[in-house]
């Protein structure tokens, strides 16, 4: 089946440290995107990358940092800058051509709590 | 300003009932508006998008986008209690490199009650 896989499905960090979730996708779509949900709020963009080695910082990509090593994989890296990391984390995906093109294709999230 | 607006609600409806859904948005230049339905700790799913003023239906759901008062909606006909769920409004980003990226309003809560 075609999707996007998230892992893991919870995450706990600790004080000054780095964690990574992962993100991957065999729906052959070339754009990736992380979002950001607080409880009671809507998605806020983190980072997006189009294609493959290249990617743009959202509206909150401070504390975050992504790659794009392949299309198939778009990995975000929680740093020990981001204060506040507690927050449901979704990837999504979708197809540079076709209409529409802002549908997005969802993962089922990661909860990352702080110890 | 928020760009994209919703009342978060909880908008509360009997079952059977047409429950209606706003969103306002601030800038003139958007072209395109998507609803996504998000249950409590799923991921979001899109019910419908829409680029025309006017309606457009899809079974039991309606979209209506007047850009002229910048604001869409989504009526919800013979409403069950499955439609209760977050439903989020977004507008798509417009210009080149904008491909994809959307952004969203905080969501309304919608609770179907039997």
């Amino acid at each position: 089946d075609g999707g996007i896989t998230q892992s893991p499905k919870y995450l706990f960090r600790k004080e000054g440290q780095n964690v990574t979730l992962s993100c991957e996708q065999n729906l052959n779509h070339d754009a990736m995107y992380w979002y950001r949900q607080d409880p009671g709020q809507g998605l806020r963009l983190i980072y997006y990358s189009q294609i493959v080695n290249d990617f743009q910082k959202g509206d909150i990509a401070e504390g975050y940092s992504v790659s794009r090593e392949k299309k198939e994989s778009f990995p975000l890296t929680v740093t020990s800058a981001q204060k506040n990391p507690t927050a449901f984390y979704l990837c999504a995906s979708s197809p540079v051509t076709g209409q529409p093109r802002e549908k997005l294709f969802f993962g089922s999230g990661t909860q990352l709590s702080v110890l | 300003q928020k760009e994209v607006e919703q009342n978060s609600g909880p908008l509360s409806v009997p079952e059977g009932a047409i429950a209606s859904l706003n969103c306002t948005y601030s800038d003139r230049g958007s072209q395109s508006f998507f609803w996504y339905r998000q249950y409590s700790g799923k991921s979001p799913e899109l019910i419908m998008f829409i680029y025309s003023n006017g309606d457009k239906e899809d079974g039991r759901f309606t979209a209506q986008l007047n850009k002229a008062s910048q604001y869409v909606s989504l009526l919800i006909r013979d409403s069950q209690p499955s439609d209760s769920a977050t439903y989020l409004c977004a507008r798509g980003t417009h210009g080149s490199g904008n491909t994809g990226k959307l952004i969203f309003g905080q969501g309304t809560t919608l609770q179907v009650k039997p």
